[in-house]
Parts: C-alpha cells; sequence; structure tokens
C-alpha cells in the first residue's frame, strides 16, 4: 500500500520568512494531493491541494509543488504569520479524491513574532 | 451549513471497558471515513463508508472495533474491550459522492474524539 513520510516534524520560522514541508510517497498511481493544517483543538482543514496532472498550484501565500518523477510534493508558505501556527498534514489517494487517504505524520510549524 | 461534528470529545475510560464514539457527516455526504491519530504519529485511516455500506474497512486494526452506519446517516465506531494502545484522536471525515467532479472531492473533518484508555 501507500506510504507517505513527511518531513521536518518541527518547524520554527521567524514571522515574514517562508516555511517549506516535504512529503514523499511511494505509490506511484497516487493522483491526489492534498495538504490539511490543524490548529490547536480545533479540526484538520483543507488549506490546498494538487492533481498528478498538474506541477505546481498556488493560493495567496500558500503553494505547492509536486514532482512526479521523483514522488514528492511539498508544501511552501511565504511571509509567515503567526497565524499560519499549526499541525500540517500532506496526504496522498490513488483515487482523485478523498477516497483512500494516507496522511503524513505531520509537522508542527512555529511562527515566531 | 453545519459541519462533521462528533461525540464525546474526550473520553476516559479504564482497560476493558467499551467506548461508542458517534459522528454526523455533513448532510447529503455519501462518504463517511474514520480515522485515527495515535500520539506523534500519522493520521491513518480505518475505514470508509458509502451510504451504509461498508466501502473499504481495510484500515481496522482488529476485531474489537465495529463500525456502523445505519440508514447512511450518522455513524459510531465501538470500540470492545478497549486496550491501552487504542488511545488516541478518533477523526471523522465526511466528502460528496466521489464521481461528482473533482470540486468535491474534498473531505471534511470533524473535531475528533480524544479517547484515552488507562
Amino acid at each position: 500500500g501507500e506510504n507517505v513520510e513527511q518531513h521536518p516534524s518541527t518547524l520554527s520560522v521567524q514571522e515574514g520568512d517562508s516555511a517549506v514541508i516535504k512529503c514523499t510517497y511511494s505509490d506511484s498511481a497516487s493522483n491526489y494531493f492534498p495538504w490539511y493544517k490543524q490548529e490547536l483543538g480545533k479540526r484538520p482543514q483543507l488549506i490546498i491541494d494538487i492533481r498528478s496532472n498538474v506541477g505546481e498550484k498556488k493560493d495567496q501565500r500558500i503553494a505547492v509543488t509536486l514532482n512526479k518523477t521523483a514522488k514528492h510534493f511539498s508544501l511552501h508558505i511565504t511571509e509567515t504569520q503567526p497565524e499560519d501556527s499549526a499541525v500540517y498534514f500532506c496526504a496522498a489517494s490513488p483515487q482523485g479524491s478523498a477516497r483512500q487517504l494516507t496522511f503524513g505524520s505531520g509537522t508542527q510549524l512555529t511562527v515566531l513574532p | 451549513e453545519a459541519g462533521v461534528t462528533q461525540f464525546p470529545s474526550h473520553s476516559v475510560i479504564e482497560k476493558g471497558q467499551t467506548v461508542t464514539l458517534r459522528c454526523d457527516p455533513i448532510s447529503g455526504h455519501d462518504n463517511l471515513y474514520w480515522y485515527r491519530r495515535v500520539m506523534g504519529k500519522e493520521i491513518k485511516f480505518l475505514l470508509h463508508f458509502v451510504k451504509e455500506s461498508k466501502q473499504d474497512e481495510s484500515g481496522m486494526p482488529n476485531n474489537r472495533f465495529l463500525a456502523e452506519r445505519t440508514g447512511g446517516t450518522y455513524s459510531t465506531l465501538k470500540v470492545q474491550p478497549a486496550e491501552l494502545e487504542d488511545s488516541g484522536v478518533y477523526f471523522c471525515a465526511s466528502s460528496h459522492g466521489g464521481d461528482r467532479g473533482e470540486k468535491n472531492t474534498e473531505a471534511f473533518f470533524g473535531q475528533g474524539t480524544r479517547l484515552t484508555v488507562v
């Protein structure tokens, strides 16, 4: 089955700096890659996703890149703000949707003011 | 629109006892998923319902776990008897039918039930 590795497990950045979280996956059939953000005490929420027919997707300060050949994808947050502090999870699915999601172990991002 | 709701938010039980977790998905969502996160590790898939049918239960750890989705609405996850290693946060998520186009693929999560077995 699919295996998703996520790094780093913790990341601290200064406010205004960029943050990058990386994930690798094992199943070449995976074609849907969402990123979820979980703030303390709240539910995981989808912040951005990408499909295998696209190499990059951007939404304001958040971008995701996908390298199908190397089977890795990354989340980039620019101009970080304290409210970006949360646990971020990457995930992969072979069904182009939320079905059969395999998650990474999460990254605790702390943005220092 | 109401989100996915889970009950209870926290549960502390003794080893050997039974606990039942409940999930109310977003109205109209055919897909309902159960996940579990053990301390500091990944969110692991447990099972997937499409309406009232179990589509995939390959992630259920053992036969002490029983999930139901009566009438294709809310779902329950029962752990009987509970063991120490069952402690963790149990998440429920729901999504629209997967064949209705990309815009309906997002899985909406509940806030989770934190289960502690002592």
